[in-house]
């Protein structure tokens, strides 16, 4: 069964920094790895995902996570955040053939200040 | 085109009381799901129905059933409400459930059990 390790609870960065969450996995098959965002009192929303190929993967408002099987990881970046990306982040990971289970992550609370 | 609706938004119940927690996507979506959020937890299944006519459980079911109506709704009913269901609750719609597909949420319920 796979598990996802989010590193760090809260990342504090200032506005227009780049800012790197981190996310580990462990699974002994082939994954597809998702990361979701969740604005305040809102419902989850997908950022990105990878399924197969390319280990650089672009989502939107800017983000990017690259996929490294080697160190079984999938670090979401961004160059310079903006006050409204202050949100919470989520990294899950779906084994291939195992349907429904998407498994996520705890979060990281990404706190963006001027 | 809506997504994914629930309701209520917001709930307060008495300790031994029942409610049913209402989820509906307008998607022609074929699989959905009911998960819960607790500080620190990430999100966590309580329950999925692959299809309509097909429910089973998740990783915490216990103290909650579940009915998918027809292929647009899906409930999740609390029978006998305990504090430690104080959470937030999100339904997720997905095409087919396929371990590689993106998943879409609600707004969310949020439960305080007294």
């Amino acid at each position: 069964a796979q598990s996802v390790t989010q590193l760090d609870s809260q990342v504090p960065v200032f506005e227009e920094a780049p800012v790197e969450l981190r996310c580990n996995y462990s699974s002994s098959v082939s994954v597809y790895l998702f990361w979701y965002v969740q604005y305040p009192n809102q419902g989850l929303q997908l950022l990105l995902k990878y399924l197969s190929g390319s280990t650089l993967v672009k989502g939107i408002n800017g983000f990017e996570a690259e996929f490294n099987k080697s160190q079984t990881s999938f670090h979401l970046r961004k160059p310079s955040v903006h006050i409204s990306d202050t949100a919470e982040y989520f990294c899950a990971v779906s084994e291939d053939g195992s349907g429904y289970a998407l498994n996520f992550g705890k979060g990281t609370s990404l706190l963006v200040t001027p | 085109n809506a997504g994914v609706t629930q309701t209520p938004k917001f709930q307060v119940l008495k300790t031994g009381q029942s409610m049913t927690l209402q989820c509906a996507q307008d998607m022609n979506h074929n699989s959905m799901y009911w998960y819960r959020q607790d500080p620190g937890m990430g999100l966590r299944l309580i329950y999925y129905s692959a299809s309509e006519g097909t429910t089973d459980k998740g990783e915490v079911p216990n103290g909650y059933n579940v009915s998918r109506l027809n292929k647009r709704e899906f409930s999740l009913r609390l029978e006998s409400a305990a504090p430690s269901q104080t959470s937030v609750y999100f339904c997720a719609s997905s095409l087919t459930g396929g371990g590689e597909e993106t998943q879409y949420f609600g707004p969310g319920t949020r439960l305080l059990v007294l």
